[in-house]
């Protein structure tokens, strides 16, 4: 159980294009769903904090007019990089947690390996 | 805020031997703390958590232990084989709050 779907797993694109990621809770509901970036050989850094029909909670530094987080249902958020360039390409992993998230984990979705020439 | 600190950076062990990673907190509220495992180019995948109201939980090969005094909590992997090559994190989080709080990483390498 708890499987966290994300797509697509890898993205090229020109500089100037929008580009949207989504993650998915296949076998849960999830309250809340983070974005991190990650870059080579570092740890998980958190971007944002989305609960299911509210607006996102931006980490400091993150641009929220860059990074547009949207979490319609309660199985489903949505991260859409606008107008990418390249000192976007990233590594980007979502994960979600569970209704009753005290003390439950986060499930991590694969990530999405952008790349914007 | 809570800050997890977590060493070695890189560990290199050979098949059949034991490996152990620590990480220690900051926030004495902090109550669950949960360890991944990221392989290249995957996301992180749950291996074993624990909860403060415990000491000490094993899962086959893997075990946690949990010092709540010292603020500290490690990782121990027992029988390593060369599939558990990857690079490991933990990570913890009050009972308050939302936020998990991930230390930078373990690269363990499983010498054949």
């Amino acid at each position: 159980g708890a499987v966290v779907s994300q797509h697509p797993s890898r993205v090229i694109c020109k500089s100037g294009t929008s580009v949207k990621i989504e993650c998915r809770s296949l076998d849960f509901q999830a309250t809340t769903m983070f974005w991190y970036r990650q870059f080579p050989k570092q740890s998980l850094m958190l971007m944002a904090t989305s609960n299911e029909g509210s607006k996102a909670t931006y980490e400091q530094g993150v641009e929220k007019d860059k990074f547009l987080i949207n979490h319609a249902s309660l199985t489903l958020s949505t991260l859409t990089v606008t107008s990418a360039h390249p000192e976007d390409s990233s590594f980007y992993i979502c994960s979600a947690r569970g209704l009753t998230y005290s003390n439950q984990p986060q499930h991590f979705g694969d990530g999405t390996r952008l790349s914007i020439l | 805020g809570e800050n997890v600190e977590q060493h070695p950076s890189t560990l290199s062990v050979q098949e059949g031997d034991s490996a152990v990673i620590k990480c220690t907190y900051s926030d004495s509220a902090s109550n669950y703390f949960p360890w991944y495992k990221q392989e290249l180019g995957k996301g992180p995948q749950l291996i074993i958590d624990i909860r403060s109201n415990v000491g000490e939980k094993k899962d086959q090969r893997i075990a946690v232990t949990l010092n709540k005094t010292a603020k500290h909590f490690s990782l121990h992997i027992t029988e390593t084989q060369p599939e558990d090559s990857a690079v490991y994190f933990c990570a913890a989080t009050p009972s308050t709050g939302n936020q998990f709080y991930f230390g930078t990483g373990t690269s363990l390498t499983v010498i054949p």
